[in-house]
């Protein structure tokens, strides 16, 4: 069953602690994405990487931080630094063909208490 | 700047209504414009792309160049129509990451 898998799909943390959220595709795409959801807000772009060993910084950097090392992985790391971490996280991946259609994963919802 | 704008945030027709949802974008180049839907527990999922020109599930959209639009339009609304709905703007040099604006819920009530 070929798509992207977010884990966990729910995570509580305490303040000051850095926390790790999953994300694999076996999509066999190149391009990996990570955005924020808020209410209100719509969708925020955190970091992409097209291609292994690389990745961007997005509109809202800031406290987060990936690692690509294996195609098909893009993990996200919301460090202690995030201000306001608390919300729900979006892993997106597509084909560099450029057709622009974003594959979506289920999410990851961070409560910070 | 690259920017989507949804006016509204929450839309609200009955069920066999005209529906129609505003997009406005800015961009500097030649736009790549998407409508998104994430229903109910299911995930962001696309809905149409302006290059194919096409209509999914009843819905259409028409790139205005000259207004900068990209509205999202369904002659007749149905109950399963009720989402979220998101325009999105691709952005070519962020390695076509979408911009998406803040979208659009939409209720169809019977």
């Amino acid at each position: 069953d070929g798509g992207i898998t977010q884990s966990p799909k729910y995570l509580f943390r305490k303040e000051g602690q850095n926390v790790t959220l999953s994300c694999e595709q076996n999509l066999n795409h190149d391009a990996m994405y990570w955005y924020r959801q808020d209410p209100g807000q719509g969708l925020r772009l955190i970091y992409y990487s097209q291609i292994v060993n690389d990745f961007q910084k997005g509109d809202i950097a800031e406290g987060y931080s990936v690692s690509r090392e294996k195609k098909e992985s893009f993990p996200l790391t919301v460090t202690s630094a995030q201000k306001n971490p608390t919300a729900f996280y979006l892993c997106a991946s597509t084909g560099t063909s450029g057709t622009g259609e974003l594959f979506f994963g289920e999410g990851s919802r961070l409560t910070v208490l | 700047a690259q920017r989507v704008t949804q006016p509204e945030k929450l839309l609200s027709v009955f069920k066999g209504a005209p529906v129609e949802l505003k997009c406005n974008y800015s961009y500097s180049g030649s736009p790549e414009l998407f409508w998104y839907v994430q229903y109910s527990r299911q995930r962001l999922q696309l809905l149409l792309r302006h290059i194919s020109r096409e209509s999914i599930k009843g819905f259409t959209a028409d790139l205005n160049k000259g207004e900068t639009s990209f509205h999202l339009k369904k002659p007749f609304a149905q109950e399963e129509d009720s989402a979220m709905y998101y325009c999105a703007l691709s952005l070519a040099n962020s390695g076509y990451a979408l911009n998406f604006g803040k979208g659009t819920s939409l209720l169809v009530t019977p």
